[in-house]
C-alpha cells in the first residue's frame, strides 16, 4: 500500500527565503505524487502533480517539486517565500493515478517578516 | 467555471437534529467525494460516487448518509450525529473516478454540540 512521509509539522522561513518541503513516499508502484496547499478556513487546491512524465514539476505560485526515484522523494521547493505563501501543505500519493489519494500529516509553513 | 460550491459553511447542531450538507459543481465531473478534515489532520475519505452510484463507502457511520440526485450535486444527510463528528467537511469533483485533479470546496464546518 502507499503512503507518504511529510518531515516538519511545521517549518517557518523568513520573507524571501528558501522554501523547502519535504515528502517521501513508499509505494510498490510508479506513484503519482502531488502537493495541495490549504489557506485558512479554505478547501485544498493542488499546486503540482507527477504523472511519471518530466521528473521536475513546475505549479502554480512559483512551486516546483522534483521526483527522485532513488531517493523516493517528491521535496516541494520555491526560491523565494512570499507572505502569501503562509498555508497548510500536503503531500499525496495515487498508486498508477487511479487509486484513491493518500495524503500525508501536512506541514503548515510560517513566513517571518 | 472550476468551482465547487458547499452550502452551509457553518452549521451547529444538536444531536438530535437532522440537518444536510449540500455540493454542487458544474464542470461536468462523473466523480464526487466527501472528506472529513480534523483540525490539524489530513483529509480522510468518507465516500466516492461515480456516474452517481455509491463507489466507495469508508466505513462511516450510519449516521452519515450521502445522497447524489444527479451529476452534479452530492447531499450528505446528517442525524444523530456526536460531539466527536466536529469538523471541514469538504467535498470535491473529478473528472472520473480517481482520474484527474481533484477540485475541491471550501468546506461545511459543522460543530456538533
Amino acid at each position: 500500500a502507499q503512503s507518504v512521509t511529510q518531515l516538519g509539522s511545521h517549518v517557518s522561513v523568513s520573507e524571501g527565503a528558501l522554501v523547502l518541503l519535504r515528502c517521501n513516499y513508499s509505494s510498490s508502484v510508479p506513484p503519482y505524487l502531488f502537493w495541495y496547499v490549504q489557506y485558512p478556513n479554505q478547501g485544498l487546491q493542488l499546486l503540482l502533480k507527477y504523472t511519471s512524465a518530466a521528473t521536475l514539476v513546475k505549479g502554480i505560485n512559483g512551486f516546483e517539486a522534483e521526483f527522485k526515484k532513488s531517493e523516493t522523494s517528491f521535496h516541494l521547493t520555491k526560491p523565494s517565500a512570499h507572505m502569501s505563501d503562509a498555508a497548510e501543505y500536503f503531500c499525496a500519493v495515487s498508486d498508477r493515478g487511479n487509486e484513491k489519494l493518500t495524503f500525508g500529516t501536512g506541514t503548515r509553513l510560517t513566513i517571518i517578516p | 467555471d472550476t468551482e465547487v460550491t458547499q452550502t452551509p459553511k457553518h452549521l451547529v447542531m444538536g444531536m438530535t437534529n437532522k440537518k444536510s450538507l449540500k455540493c454542487e459543481q458544474h464542470m461536468g465531473h462523473r466523480a464526487m467525494y466527501w472528506y472529513k478534515q480534523k483540525a490539524k489532520k489530513p483529509p480522510e475519505l468518507m465516500f466516492v460516487y461515480s456516474y452517481e452510484k455509491l463507489s466507495i463507502n469508508e466505513s462511516v457511520p450510519s449516521r452519515f448518509s450521502p445522497e447524489c440526485p444527479n451529476s452534479s450535486l452530492l447531499n450528505l444527510h446528517l442525524h444523530a450525529l456526536q460531539p466527536e463528528d466536529s469538523a471541514l467537511y469538504l467535498c470535491a469533483s473529478s473528472q472520473d473516478l480517481f482520474v484527474g485533479e481533484l477540485f475541491f470546496g471550501e468546506g461545511s464546518r459543522l460543530t456538533v454540540l
